[in-house]
């Protein structure tokens, strides 16, 4: 099955610098890649997703970019904010066809900005 | 709009006993997923219910079963509790034409003793 490695567990930056999160999936049939945020307590969020046929995807402070060659998806997130601190959880699924919606998470991120 | 609701939010109970867990899906949604976060860990993936019958089915054993109402409400039961069954459970909704962006629920705390 699908497997998703994530680093950094911790990452801890000053507020307005960037933060990278890197993930890497084993299986070549995935094609759906989304990122939540899980704030202490709280439910995890979708903050962006990306599909295989697009290489990279913006939306104001985040990014994500995907490389399907070499398996491998990162979240950049520019001008931290100390409302950015979180638990960051990159995924990826088979998206269509029998595998409806079942991600493989990765173990996550820890996000701490400092003001 | 109410967003994925669980309940309850917090349950103890002890070894072998039985436990159920509730989810009302965002409006609109039709199709349910659990899954079990372990402290610490991202979430795992238990199984899926559309149009009341399961469809799909992580790593979990038999003691792991569900069932989605006409109304798209489902319950996760799971028996024989073992110590390791403690997590928060998230129950997590999808439309089945955009099936893939789920929209998770706060969850239920399930604490084995």
């Amino acid at each position: 099955g699908e497997n998703v490695e994530q680093h950094p567990s911790t990452l801890s930056v000053q507020e307005g610098d960037s933060a990278v999160i890197k993930c890497t999936y084993s299986d070549s049939a995935s094609n759906y890649f989304p990122w939540y945020k899980q704030e202490l307590g709280k439910r995890p969020q979708l903050i962006i997703d990306i599909r295989s046929n697009v290489g990279e995807k913006k939306d104001q402070r985040i990014a994500v970019t995907l490389n399907k060659t070499a398996k491998h998806f990162s979240l950049h997130i520019t001008e931290t904010q100390p409302e950015d601190s979180a638990v960051y959880f990159c995924a990826a699924s088979i998206a269509g066809g029998t595998s409806y919606g079942k991600l493989t998470f990765g173990q996550g991120t820890i996000l701490t900005v400092h003001p | 709009d109410a967003g994925v609701t669980q309940s309850p939010t917090h349950l103890i109970k002890t070894r072998g006993q039985q436990v159920t867990l509730r989810c009302s899906p965002k409006s609109g949604h039709d199709t349910v997923s659990w899954y079990q976060q372990a402290l610490g860990q991202g979430p795992q993936f238990i199984f899926q219910y559309y149009e009341e019958e399961e469809r799909q089915r992580g790593n979990f054993p038999d003691r792991f079963s569900g069932h989605q109402f006409p109304n798209y409400s489902s319950e996760l039961n799971v028996n024989a509790l073992l110590l390791g069954d403690s997590a928060l459970y998230l129950c997590a909704s999808s439309p089945q034409a955009t099936n893939e962006k789920l929209f998770f629920g706060s969850g239920t705390q399930l604490s084995v003793l």
